[in-house]
């Protein structure tokens, strides 16, 4: 079955420093892909990045990075120098192809304050 | 503006009472599912949809129902609401297959209260 986990219910992090949150996977489909979302007090949902499986190169987008390691079914998120904007919750999610259904599987969040 | 709009944004109802979800996008979408929030249990699938009359079961799906009459809209209805239902609730729309751009497109979430 697939299956999202993220073992980091809360961080701190220092702002100006880098994070990582944690996110690793469960899948027997070959292609996938793999997503951060950022969710706010505010409550929306914000897509950050997208790693797909037969990526050969870690995804970035500006201050996020999307550390992929394959045979260890990991998609870590790297936040570099942290702002106080970037306090919220931190959802990864998957998506698989081959079931034919392409459903998104999320992992139950990581909520990281960034301290001042 | 590319946008998945839920209304209402916040609702209390009373036990037993029928309520419907309303989810629209703009984007020409195939797939629309619907999540529920619940702390530390994360986003979990409702129902989701492949396209018009399409439709299939989530993880979660008791106490809900859905329909995809046309593409644009994917209401999510609670016949019969029940306290354990309360949740914040967010539809989804993204375009129906694997690879990058494949993004979900949520809406602003439905926080609902049933008393």
């Amino acid at each position: 079955a697939q299956k999202i986990t993220q073992t980091q219910p809360g961080m701190f992090v220092q702002e100006k420093e880098a994070v990582t949150l944690d996110c690793t996977y469960d899948t027997s489909d070959q292609s996938y892909g793999l997503f951060w979302y950022k969710q706010p007090s505010s409550g929306e949902m914000i897509f950050l990045i997208y790693q797909g499986s037969y990526d050969e190169q870690n995804a970035t987008e500006g201050r996020y990075s999307l550390n992929f390691q394959k045979a260890r079914k990991s998609a870590n998120l790297v936040i570099s120098a942290s702002q106080l904007g970037d306090s919220a919750m931190y959802f990864c999610a998957m998506r698989g192809g081959t079931s034919g259904t392409y459903k998104y599987i999320f992992g139950t969040g990581t909520r990281l304050k960034v301290l001042a | 503006e590319a946008q998945v709009t839920q209304n209402p944004r916040y609702l209390i109802t009373v036990t037993g009472k029928k309520l419907t979800v309303t989810c629209s996008q703009n984007m020409n979408h195939e797939y629309m599912s619907w999540y529920r929030q619940d702390p530390g249990l994360g986003l979990r699938q409702i129902y989701y949809s492949m396209n018009v009359e399409v439709t299939d079961k989530g993880d979660v799906p008791e106490g809900y129902k859905v329909s995809r009459k046309e593409k644009r809209n994917f209401p999510l209805i609670l016949e019969s609401p029940s306290p354990n239902q309360t949740s914040l609730y967010f539809c989804a729309s993204s375009l129906s297959q694997a690879g990058g751009g494949t993004e979900a497109f949520f809406g602003q979430g439905t926080r609902l209260t049933v008393v």
